[in-house]
């Protein structure tokens, strides 16, 4: 039973094209996240939401828009794909509380994403 | 400079060996800390998670915070070569939620 699952978990793509990269969450949690892991394995924060709200927008290039239909999900839109583009991105969710339970963050599998 | 700060190893040790993974951190807003391990081609899962200045335990793993020196440690015990991952310090201030984590330092654990 997978806590936080990403579809599709490989994307090949050409420049310029608009993909999107879905995420979903059976946790009952009610913040979600999306990072962008490099070739060099940095991980970096990109969006978070908390029940269906922003709340953190970090420096992205607007071709990037997160939109969160309801807490339980979170996907990933992506335009005018450029090569920079390519790295390994990952959904998170975590219940939203301080504390080590609350805060715990939990990871989906990966979307690699490959634009040529 | 880059506010976590890991040296990317990678690091080979035999098996039974004693691990000490560390980063640096320049955010004096820091007040969480976190470990991860992220397996090969896997998301990263949490290992440790501790408040402030101070040791926390957990079975091989012992985490340690120095505020003062802004310096973080992993310590594993008897090292397996299941521990072979890389492993993300993460460090988040009072209000954010979103994470600040170092790029990993790879762990080779030889049998």
């Amino acid at each position: 039973d997978t806590a936080v699952s990403q579809t599709p978990k490989y994307l090949v793509t050409q420049m310029g094209n608009d993909k999107s990269i879905k995420c979903e969450q059976n946790l009952g949690h009610d913040t979600m996240y999306w990072y962008k892991q490099d070739s060099k394995k940095f991980l970096k924060i990109m969006f978070s939401y908390n029940n269906k709200e922003l709340i953190i927008n970090e420096t992205v290039p607007n071709r990037f828009s997160p939109k969160s239909p309801d807490k339980a999900h979170l996907n990933l839109h992506i335009n005018s794909l450029e090569l920079g583009d390519s790295a390994v991105y990952f959904c998170a969710s975590s219940l939203g509380k301080t504390g080590a339970l609350g805060e715990t963050q939990y990871f989906g599998p990966g979307t690699r994403l490959l634009v040529l | 400079q880059k506010e976590v700060e890991q040296d990317p190893g990678p690091l080979s040790v035999p098996e039974g060996a004693i691990v000490s993974l560390n980063c640096t951190y320049s955010n004096s807003a820091f007040q969480y800390f976190m470990w991860y391990r992220q397996y090969s081609r896997k998301g990263p899962e949490l290992l440790m998670y501790t408040y402030s200045s101070g040791n926390k335990e957990d079975g091989r793993f012992t985490a340690q915070v120095d505020k003062s020196s802004k310096y973080i440690s992993l310590f594993i015990r008897d090292s397996q070569p299941s521990d072979s991952a890389t492993y993300l310090c993460a460090s988040r201030g009072t209000g954010r939620r979103a994470l600040t984590f170092g790029s990993g330092t790879r762990l080779q654990v030889q049998p």
